[in-house]
């Protein structure tokens, strides 16, 4: 199963409003990557983080990677309908396996 | 072009068939992988590939078959398909380091009536 959960499942937010979505694994992490996926589109890749404590910002999303490398977390600010998807963290399994979490679908209300 | 590509896009066949999705990618990646997408569920991983003819089980492997005779193909072949097994399939290419980026194909649409 996965070993990595992602919270919460859905997220409802008002247009320019922030909220936050979260990856917690039972294991320490090598790294972590974060993929959205558009309402009947693919997967794409977002971003990675390897370090300890690692930030990284993208425009008005912001992505961070817990210090004991077991959990992640992307802040988006400032909501826009843009950002309605499904966003997955993933994690390199044991054997090069590529899983992901259940996925935080997001629903924008203008 | 260049790129990952599945096909077919849409597939519509009868319980108890054999149906064979097709995934190609021209990176030469090391890696491929096939996953199922449900309604309500997230990405679960069928089968994996390191490299030509070494492939793996993933997550949720009963009822399907793949092969990796090059390193550019990868299909997924459901030996007697099921209800069950209508899905979205997507299929992922990566380099060969631990650092890199997967790539998703467009996905397949099945549907087993």
């Amino acid at each position: 199963g996965q070993q990595v959960m992602q919270i919460p499942q859905y997220q409802h937010v008002q247009e320019g409003e922030d909220f936050t979505t979260y990856c917690n694994s039972s294991t320490t992490l090598s790294n972590i990557q974060w993929y959205k996926q558009r309402p009947g589109g693919h997967p794409v890749f977002l971003i990675q983080l390897v370090k300890s404590g690692e930030v990284k910002k993208q425009k008005r999303l912001t992505f961070q990677f817990g210090e004991a490398k077991k959990n992640s977390s992307l802040h988006i600010t400032a909501t826009q309908t843009t950002d309605v998807g499904t966003y997955f963290c993933t994690q390199k399994a044991a054997g090069n396996k590529l899983t992901f979490g259940g996925g935080t679908r997001v629903l924008v209300k203008p | 072009d260049a790129g990952i590509t599945q096909s077919p896009r849409y597939k519509i066949t009868e319980t108890g068939r054999q149906v064979t999705l097709m995934c190609h990618q021209t990176w030469s990646h090391s890696y491929m992988f096939w996953y199922r997408q449900d309604l309500g569920h997230g990405l679960r991983l069928i089968y994996y590939s390191a490299a030509a003819d070494i492939t793996d089980k993933g997550e949720v492997p009963d009822g399907y078959v793949v092969s990796r005779s090059k390193t550019e193909n990868f299909p997924l072949t459901l030996e007697s398909a099921t209800r069950s097994q209508t899905s979205v399939y997507f299929c992922a290419s990566r380099g060969g380091t631990e650092n890199t980026e997967a790539f998703f194909g467009q996905g397949t649409r099945l549907t087993v009536v």
